[in-house]
């Protein structure tokens, strides 16, 4: 079965700085894609950025992107800008055609 | 409108009891799933139904039974509840099963077992 792995349990940034959330994965497909989503305190799953595996080119949405790198399967966010209603968990998320794994999430905190 | 929506909110009850979870989509997805997050907050799916057909069923103890009686639906019977059901629960669709699609959630169901 496929691994997904968040080392970081709890990470902080200042408001305005940025920050960097890592996520590490484990498998033999190479049909794959990766996401990360957000669960702020409402509880409530929201999709932030998605990366196909094929390709090379790291996905960008506003203030978030992705550093992919496929050898390594590593595949981290980075929030530039950071705002206070950034502040959530953080689940990084691998999905294949018959498998979908979910890593154990970062705690994000943003310092005013 | 609210796209995928889950019933009831909380649920309390005590060890022993049967209880149910509904889940409705109206996106318009064929593909829909059941997680379940623990205290912990991982994050661990237990099925999916594609056009009302069961895709994934992960190592989940024969206590939990999904029912999809159409393709916005997938509820979720429990029986027998125990302690270690306690979690919270979401339901989650997305446009087909194939892997570059999204999944949209629900607001999950907190089940506290007594």
């Amino acid at each position: 079965a496929q691994t997904v792995t968040q080392s970081q349990p709890e990470m902080s940034v200042q408001e305005a700085e940025t920050v960097t959330l890592s996520c590490t994965y484990d498998t033999s497909e190479s049909d794959y894609y990766l996401f990360w989503y957000k669960q702020p305190p409402s509880r409530q799953m929201i999709l932030v950025i998605r990366q196909e595996a094929y390709k090379q080119q790291n996905a960008t949405e506003n203030r978030f992107s992705v550093n992919f790198q496929k050898a390594a399967k590593s595949f981290s966010l980075k929030i530039s800008d950071s705002q206070l209603g950034d502040a959530a968990m953080y689940f990084c998320a691998y999905r294949s055609i018959n498998d979908m794994r979910f890593g154990a999430g970062t705690r994000l905190t943003v310092k005013p | 409108d609210t796209a995928v929506s889950q019933t009831p909110k909380y649920l309390v009850t005590q060890m022993g009891n049967d209880k149910s979870i509904k889940c409705e989509q109206n996106l318009g997805h064929d593909t829909m799933y059941w997680y379940k997050q623990d205290s912990k907050k991982f994050l661990k799916i237990m099925f999916s139904y594609n056009n009302k057909e069961l895709i994934i069923n992960e190592t989940v103890p024969n206590r939990f039974s999904p029912k999809s009686p159409d393709k916005a639906h997938l509820n979720l019977h429990i029986n027998s509840l125990e302690l270690g059901d306690s979690a919270v629960y979401f339901c989650a669709s997305s446009q087909d099963r194939n892997s570059n699609q999204p999944q949209h959630f629900g607001d999950g169901t907190r089940l506290s077992i007594l």
